[in-house]
Order: structure tokens, then sequence, then C-alpha cells
């Protein structure tokens, strides 16, 4: 079954705990990216990677690391979570061409205490 | 920047149509799409409009675009219980989805 799967969907941690959330697709998938789901603010754009090796900012890089080292999988890194990273992430990914659509994980739900 | 609004929420009765509304400001979206998420799950794409069409109907959903006054909207018709989740409209100015702006979604509630 085509999908995107993420791990663990439920994550509670202590502040300055570096944790990494898992994000794996089995659709040879080129474009992969992270999102986090605030209340009243929608889906903003953490990090997305276009291929391996690959890897921009999006609209709130700010306390997350990503890698691509192969083309299934784009771990998010949050070296030192704080309080404020506490959210709802999600994982997707699609082919890079013409009207291609994301797939969403079933996403991660973060508490920072 | 791009910035894409919708209104929260709405509530219809069973069978009846549901209208969500979408607004844009980028002018050069070349994509326009309307995810749905339910609970506890990632969204799901339902489906798409490329800019230079008017609308899209797909069974019963049919997306209407108004390039001039960058408005976007979706319209459910029938409503049942199942389609009770959170629709978020997104735009992209390139090929890739994965480039897209999305709105804050659309929480819809379906009363029987």
């Amino acid at each position: 079954e085509a999908q995107v799967t993420q791990n663990p969907r439920y994550l509670i941690t202590v502040t300055g705990k570096k944790l990494t959330v898992t994000c794996s697709q089995n659709m040879n998938h080129e474009y992969m990216s992270w999102y986090r789901q605030d209340p009243g603010l929608g889906l903003r754009q953490i990090y997305y990677s276009m291929n391996v090796e690959v890897t921009d900012k999006g609209d709130v890089p700010e306390g997350y690391k990503v890698s691509r080292k192969e083309k299934r999988n784009f771990p998010l890194i949050l070296e030192s979570p704080s309080p404020n990273q506490t959210s709802l992430y999600f994982c997707a990914s699609s082919l890079f061409r013409n009207n291609s659509p994301l797939h969403f994980g079933n996403g991660t739900r973060l508490t920072v205490t | 920047g791009e910035d894409v609004e919708q209104s929260l929420f709405l509530s219809v009765r069973e069978g009846d149509s549901s209208v969500i509304n979408c607004t844009y400001t980028d002018s050069s979206s070349t994509y326009l799409y309307w995810y749905k998420q339910e609970p506890g799950a990632g969204l799901q794409l339902l489906t798409y409009i490329f800019s230079n069409m008017d609308m899209k109907q797909d069974q019963r959903l049919t997306v209407l675009l108004n390039k001039k006054d960058k408005h976007l909207s979706l319209r459910i018709a029938d409503t049942q219980t199942g389609d009770s989740a959170i629709y978020f409209c997104a735009e992209s100015r390139f090929a890739n989805a994965g480039k897209s702006t999305f709105g804050d979604g659309t929480t819809l509630t379906v009363k029987p």
C-alpha cells in the first residue's frame, strides 16, 4: 500500500531533550516536506526536500533540522525542544511533476513540557 | 507574500449542499487544491483545479474558480455525515504541489 509513515504518533518529552520524528514513504517520491499544524495558524511548512541531499527552509525552520540521505526517508530533528514546539506535525511527499498531489502521513502529536 | 483565507466553521444539515469558500492573494497561483482532513488523520487531496479553468466537477464535488476575484469554492452536493471534516484550500505557483500555501482550514459539521 502506498503510504507515508510517521513515527511516533504521540510523543511527550521535556525541554532540551533531543528527539527525532521519522518519516518514510514507499512511493519513490522526490519531494518531501514537514509541516506543523497549530490552532488558528493552519499548516506551516518547516523544511522541504526536492531530492536526496537537497533540503531547504520552509516558513518556520527555527529550532528544527532535517536530513535526506535516502530518497524514502526524511527525519525531523529537534536538537533542543522547547514548549513552543508543542504541535501536530505532518510529513508529506509528492512526485516532482505537474499536478502531483501531496500525500500526508497521519501526524505526530508532540508535547514538550 | 502569499496568503490564503477561509472561514473557520460551517454547519449544514445532512442532505443539504455545503459551500466552502476560499480567497487567495497570489495572482500567479497556478494550481489550487482542496484537501480533506478527518479526525486523527493527515490531509488527503480531494480535488484540484488549474488556474485556466473556471469549474471542475467530480461526482458530488464542484470546484468554482473566479480568477479575477481570486476566489475559490468547493461545493459538496447531498452532504453526508461522513463529510464532516476539516477542509483546506491550498494554492501553488509551481507545478509541484509541495510548494503550496495552505489556508487555516474550514471545519464542516454535518448534522443529521
